[in-house]
């Protein structure tokens, strides 16, 4: 099956900074991989996708690399803020099953 | 739109009770899931299905057991609970499409 590893489990930035976080997936077939943002207490919530025949997808300070010869792909989120405080997590999907396999998330801490 | 609606938010459970939570989504979605997230890990499936009547187990499926006998209603039921099963389980739906809209979750403590 379907495994997703993410890297940092844990990441401080200063307001203003960079964020990036990495995944790497081992299954060729996946070809969407979706990135969703949990609050505290809440349910995680999509932020960001891509598809595999697509190299790098921008929203606002947001944006998604993929690999797809390497198997894997990034999320960078720019001129970070106190509210983008929260886990990530990444997401490799079958198409055929329409199953996602979950990273186990990074924690992003924005200090002021 | 409620979206995807779990019940209950909180629940305490005794070693070897049973236990159903509910998962109910209102836009008619064919794709249910159900996933549980320990602390510090990812998601982990539990069940899902594709369609009514269609259930397919996912990685964790011991000590569970689904129903989806309308388009609407996928709740996932728990007979003997077990410490091991403490847990937040998330309920998620999609059209079949990629993208996962998700219910707020249920935290479970088993004692």
């Amino acid at each position: 099956g379907e495994n997703v590893e993410q890297h940092p489990s844990t990441l401080s930035v200063q307001e203003g900074d960079s964020a990036v976080i990495k995944c790497t997936y081992s299954d060729s077939a996946s070809n969407y991989f979706p990135w969703y943002k949990q609050e505290l207490g809440k349910g995680p919530q999509l932020i960001i996708d891509i598809r595999s025949n697509v190299g790098e997808k921008k929203d606002q300070r947001i944006a998604v690399t993929l690999n797809k010869t390497a198997k894997h792909f990034s999320l960078h989120i720019t001129e970070t803020q106190p509210e983008d405080s929260a886990v990530y997590f990444c997401a490799a999907t079958d198409p055929h099953a329409g199953k996602s396999t979950f990273g186990d998330g990074t924690t992003l801490t924005v200090k002021p | 739109n409620a979206g995807v609606t779990q019940t209950p938010k909180f629940r305490i459970l005794k070693i070897g009770q049973s236990m159903t939570l509910q998962c109910t989504q209102d836009m008619n979605h064919n794709y249910m899931y159900w996933y549980r997230q320990d602390p510090g890990m990812g998601l982990k499936l539990i069940y899902y299905s594709v369609g009514a009547g269609i259930t397919d187990k996912g990685e964790v499926p011991n000590g569970y057991n689904v129903s989806r006998s309308t388009t609407e209603d996928f709740p996932l039921r728990l007979e003997l609970a077990a410490p091991s099963q403490t847990s937040v389980y998330f309920c998620a739906s999609n059209a079949g499409g990629p993208a996962a809209f998700f219910g707020q979750g249920t935290r479970l403590t088993v004692v």
